[in-house]
């Protein structure tokens, strides 16, 4: 109950193209679903994140739509530049208690030229 | 923006000794920080989650004798691998929260990547 499925694993994408990648939870008690990027080497960095009250949130070229009843996610990328190549993780928590973020297993993402 | 740093951001160290990472939080204070090994390619596991003046909770099937965490202050943890081995050979990520914003975003420090030989 506490996985994250994240999909797809990898995906190709042409420059300005729209890449959309998918998450689905179990746990009905989260209520916090960010998205991370992550560049090899580094640490992720926090994309946007969303709550259940909503069912879509957009800032900048990133877009994540959220489906309550079906406990889906999924970030969209408008525009996609080849800057956007990198891994993005999905992830949910509780937004009391200890808060512990259950990861996503990653989409590795290339934007071609 | 809150700002989580890591020291060393690598560390190489020979079989059987010791090492410490270090996660600070460098402009807010985190009364809860995470610490997270990320192998090559694949997502983040949570190790442990530290307390500020209280002992770590780890998850099930991390050696809490292997892994030593100590989170002394509201702006620093540490986590000490013991009598490493080359499998313990991993990327290492911390996370801080801040106090004044329960529920809200984790920060995430650019990792230590510690290589045993």
């Amino acid at each position: 109950q506490q996985q994250v499925k994240q999909s797809p694993q990898s995906l190709i994408v042409q420059k300005g193209g729209i890449p959309i990648i998918n998450c689905a939870y179990e746990n009905t008690a989260f209520d916090y679903f960010p998205w991370y990027q992550q560049f090899p080497g580094k640490g992720p960095a926090l994309l946007i994140a969303i709550r259940p009250d909503v069912s879509e949130k957009k800032e900048g070229r990133f877009t994540i739509s959220f489906n309550k009843s079906a406990k889906q996610f999924s970030l969209h990328i408008m525009d996609s530049q080849p800057g956007d190549s990198a891994t993005y993780f999905c992830a949910a928590s509780k937004s009391t208690g200890f808060q512990k973020l259950v990861f996503g297993t990653g989409t590795r993402l290339l934007v071609s030229p | 923006g809150a700002v989580v740093s890591q020291h060393p951001s690598r560390v190489i160290c020979k079989s059987g000794t010791s090492v410490k990472i270090e996660c600070r939080s460098l402009d807010f204070q985190a009364t809860t920080m995470f610490w997270y090994r990320q192998f090559p390619k694949k997502s983040l596991m949570l190790m442990a989650t530290s307390n500020e003046g209280s002992k770590a909770t780890y998850e099930q099937g991390v050696e809490k004798d292997k892994f030593l965490i100590n989170h002394a202050s509201l702006t620093l943890s540490t986590l000490t691998v013991t009598s490493a081995h080359p499998e313990d050979s991993s990327f290492y990520i911390c996370s801080a929260l801040p106090a004044r914003e329960p529920g809200g975003e984790q920060y995430f420090g650019p990792g230590t990547r510690l290589t045993v030989t």
